[in-house]
């Protein structure tokens, strides 16, 4: 299995700060790295497929970017609503598997 | 728009079997540009992939599960299914079923999960 390792486990940031959530895989995984939101009690919610692809509907302060083996999730501008927890996703082979999450708390 | 909803009983006793069904509105089930898929999320955990269908009946699973799990579709009812069995404490989780876009393997519309308890 694809281990993936997200870094740090939480952050505290202001709203209008810039944040970087790091994710590794145990392997090279090309550019199959996929990121999710997850607020309390709710779903994950798609951001970001193929490590940089934008999903439709979510705001470009959003970004996703490198390959291989290492990942960054950049939250640009935070915004109240975007304090929540972030997961990564491999999506290079089966079984799938997720990172440990990433904690975005209020400063 | 595409709607998924998970069901199934929220307490289960240990030893038995879990039974989920995840219900699909608003949009084709047998699409080949979809499969579907269930993922978990014990309480205060992250989350856990296991186990996805594709309606030419193919199924991917967890291979930490795989001896406890089975998912199976009905395109008539616009439904697929989950079930785990033997089922402990460690099963204790929200459930959430997921359409699994095909080749991408991420998941793009999420149900908004069930809570299942494993007690006695």
């Amino acid at each position: 299995d694809i281990q993936m390792t997200q870094s740090p486990s939480s952050v505290s940031a202001s709203v209008g700060d810039r944040v970087t959530i790091t994710c590794r895989a145990s392997q090279g995984i090309s550019s199959w790295l996929v990121w999710y939101q997850q607020k309390p009690g709710k779903a994950p919610k798609l951001l970001i497929y193929a490590a940089s692809s934008l999903q439709g509907g979510v705001p470009s302060r959003f970004s996703g970017s490198g390959s291989g083996t290492d990942f960054t999730l950049t939250i640009s501008n935070l915004q109240p609503e975007d304090f929540a927890t972030y997961y990564c996703q491999q999506s290079d082979s089966f079984p799938l598997t997720f990172g440990g999450g990433t904690k975005v708390q209020i400063k | 728009q595409l709607q998924l909803q998970e069901s199934g009983p929220g307490l289960v006793k240990p030893s038995e079997t879990l039974s989920l069904t995840c219900a699909v509105s608003g949009g084709s089930i047998s699409s080949s540009d979809y499969y579907w898929g269930w993922v978990r999320q014990p309480p205060g955990k992250g989350l856990e992939w296991i186990g996805t269908i594709s309606f030419g009946e193919t199924t991917y699973y967890n291979p930490s599960l795989r001896s406890r799990v089975t998912i199976s579709g009905d395109t008539s009812k616009r439904q697929f299914s989950l079930k785990v069995s033997s089922v402990t404490a460690a099963d204790t989780a929200v459930y959430y079923c997921a359409r699994h876009v095909l080749r991408l393997h991420f998941m793009d519309v999420w149900g908004k999960g069930t809570t299942v308890i494993v007690s006695s």
